[in-house]
């Protein structure tokens, strides 16, 4: 069964640290872009960030620049996104994404939560 | 960066309906447009990829038109289950892969 799998939302201060993983399963994870997703609360979807399958290439949506790092383990059929000096707009749901064709997105993990605050 | 517009925001209709939904992007994305079907609680689910072509196990009655900078969804007969809200997407540049706003279809 092609899923992917979101860990490691949760509450955290103004300033602080998260770092979230997406377990990939089902399907050879070490050939395909992933991207990162978030979506506050009652907003629409956001593009975060993007990473390509063989490591080599790494985009990232203005407003996290330089705070957050996409990286993958192809070994672990993991990807993380690390995300420092959060901030309030940083609460969101955060969504890992499997590249598909021409850049659609064609499987999305359940999401996890991000709130931060003090 | 390329914006992408929805329209309408938000959408009433009632089973049986024919709907559809408009996307306008801020120049021409050729045809990299992609549509997303978002139920509450729920990740976005693939609906239409390329403008026109229908994602594996979605039905027919979803349909994707448009090239360039104009691009439609229609849903021909509308069920239950397909009230939703729905984002278009363009995946013309890398990056960012813009959304457009959502579009609320209720009963």
């Amino acid at each position: 069964q092609v899923q992917l799998v979101e860990s490691g939302g949760g509450v955290v201060q103004p300033g602080r640290s998260l770092r979230l993983s997406c377990a990939a399963s089902g399907f050879t994870f070490s050939s395909y872009a992933m991207h990162w997703v978030r979506q506050a609360p009652g907003k629409g979807l956001e593009w975060v960030a993007f990473m390509s399958y063989d490591l080599t290439t790494k985009f990232y949506t203005d407003s996290v620049k330089g705070r957050f790092t996409t990286s993958r383990d192809n070994s672990k059929n993991t990807l993380y996104l690390q995300m420092n000096s959060l901030r309030a707009e940083d609460t969101a749901v955060y969504y890992c994404a499997k590249e598909w064709g021409d850049m659609a997105f064609d499987i999305w993990g359940q999401g996890t939560m991000v709130t931060v605050s003090s | 960066d390329i914006q992408m517009t929805q329209s309408p925001s938000s959408l009433s209709a009632s089973v049986g309906d024919r709907v559809t939904i408009t996307c306008r992007a801020s120049q021409s994305i050729s045809r990299y447009l992609n549509w997303y079907q978002q139920k509450p609680g729920k990740a976005p689910k693939l609906l239409i990829y390329g403008a026109s072509n229908l994602q594996s196990g979605v039905p027919y009655r979803f349909s994707g038109s448009g090239a360039g900078t104009d691009f439609t969804l229609t849903i021909s007969i509308l069920q239950p289950e397909d009230f939703a809200t729905y984002y278009c997407q363009q995946s013309y540049s890398n990056p960012p892969h813009t959304f457009g706003q959502g579009t609320k279809l209720e009963i």
